[in-house]
């Protein structure tokens, strides 16, 4: 079953902040996050692990919520180049393995 | 270091052919994911090999299949095209798969006429 993200799409100012959640009907144990520009391919933001443990490379931070099989990304003071689609991603824990993306959050940052 | 590539960049083909993409994983790399993106969705998983071997298949038909060589890249398969193939094919490799991050190379756009 695929995540559902809310919102489906926001508008933001320059240096206003963002949340996008990712929800799942089935347990997760990892959830990762990207973000895709019009005519490039996905791009690795973070993953969180069951646990709590989390990685990532940029200056985006995640919440992980098991018990309530939900995903926050938090994108605080915005910038320009945080345009983009941003979709969570989980493989799935049934049945031979599968990677399943959510359905995506289009966020646009205006200056 | 280089990033994952793939080949073609872009490739038109007509209804009935097969098609062959190509993928190289960053280097150390041994998992290799093949996704399909239709123009406004996300991408859609198609199979996972690691070590050269399937680990995984999303729900695509048989006409659908893909192989990973020793030196851990990786072909895409596509026979009897039809025009609903048509899409953004993305690699994506990772250190061991499973829950580790994913890069993804720039993408092969096959458009079937």
């Amino acid at each position: 079953q695929q995540p559902v993200q809310s919102p489906q799409a926001v508008i933001l100012r320059e240096g206003e902040d963002a949340v996008i959640n990712c929800s799942s009907s089935k347990a997760l144990y990892s959830v990762h996050w990207y973000r895709q520009k019009h005519g490039e391919a996905p791009v690795f933001l973070m993953i969180l692990l069951k646990g709590g443990e989390q990685k990532g490379h940029e200056k985006i931070s995640a919440s992980f919520n098991e018990k309530k099989q939900q995903s926050s990304l938090y994108l605080t003071a915005s910038q320009l180049s945080y345009s983009g689609t941003y979709f969570c991603g989980t493989e799935s824990t049934s049945g031979t393995y599968k990677y399943i993306f959510g359905t995506g959050t289009r966020l646009k940052v205006l200056a | 270091d280089a990033g994952v590539t793939q080949s073609p960049t872009h490739l038109i083909k007509t209804r009935g052919q097969h098609v062959t993409l190509r993928c190289s994983p960053i280097s150390g790399h041994k998992s290799v994911s093949w996704y399909q993106q239709v123009l406004g969705q996300g991408p859609q998983f198609i199979f996972q090999y690691y070590e050269k071997e399937e680990r995984g298949r999303g729900n695509f038909p048989d006409r659908f299949s893909a192989r990973q060589f020793p030196n851990y890249s990786s072909e895409l398969n596509v026979n009897a095209l039809l025009l609903g193939d048509s899409a953004l094919y993305l690699c994506a490799s990772s250190l061991l798969g499973g829950s580790y991050e994913q890069y993804f190379g720039p993408g092969t756009r096959l458009t079937v006429t």
